[in-house]
């Protein structure tokens, strides 16, 4: 089954840029999209298609997909931001769902 | 405004059965592929099931296939998850999202989740 690994925590000082890799075998040749997860609160899509915001998402949300990794970056990290992220992918070969472990975000 | 609602969770025994309704609105609810997603508590996201805008087309992760069920009625836009024969491990938030107009397209709405304990 398709695997996707995601550090267990990420840290930013505030108002710089946080980078939460994805990696996974060949990613770049999946729709990579990422769910943020506040604390007591459901996922909300801040990227789908490796690159594409939700209508509502801050321009800081930006996202990159190449060779065996998918990036999410935070521009201007903020307080807000602090959250776990996961990253998604629809594996064509079992036709399965599959979400990284998650990444917690620390804005310092 | 989407919105999706779910119900139906609670305190059950291993073994036994529960059964999950996600009302939806806020959009033309059979236009769209509809999932199921849970979480464990401290744990991350796990996909459990998908279904198809006609209920034709419908996958399970491994965990649960061949006791949970998906379902759907379009005249009531809802969702539901006939559980079975549950297990601890089945112990989770469980939540309901909407998908696109096919199964491929991501989840865009999460609803707010129902809570499942399976315990004696």
């Amino acid at each position: 089954s398709y695997e996707l690994t995601q550090p267990l925590s990420v840290s930013v000082a505030l108002g710089q840029t946080a980078r939460i890799t994805c990696g996974g075998d060949n990613i770049e040749s999946k729709n990579v999209h990422w769910h943020r997860q506040k604390p007591g609160q459901a996922p909300v899509l801040v990227i789908y298609r490796d690159f594409n915001r939700p209508s509502g998402v801050p321009e800081r949300f930006s996202g990159s997909n190449s060779g065996n990794t998918a990036t999410l970056i935070v521009r201007g990290a903020q307080a807000g931001d602090e959250a776990d992220y996961y990253c998604q992918v629809w594996d064509r070969s079992t036709a399965h769902w599959v979400f990284g472990g998650g990444t917690k975000l620390t804005v310092l | 405004e989407v919105q999706l609602v779910e119900s139906g969770g609670g305190l059950v025994q291993p073994g036994r059965s529960l059964r999950l309704s996600c009302a939806a609105s806020g959009f033309t609810f059979d236009d769209n592929a509809m999932h199921w997603v849970r979480q464990a508590p401290g744990k991350g996201l796990e996909w459990v099931s998908t279904i198809s805008w006609n209920g034709v087309s419908i996958d399970y992760a491994d965990s649960v296939k061949g006791r949970f069920t998906i379902s759907r009625d379009n005249g009531k836009n809802s969702l539901y998850l006939q559980m079975k024969s549950l297990r601890p491990e089945d112990t989770a938030l469980y939540y309901c999202a909407k998908g696109g107009a096919t199964t491929v397209t991501t989840f865009d709405y999460w609803g707010q989740g129902a809570l499942v304990t399976v315990s004696s």
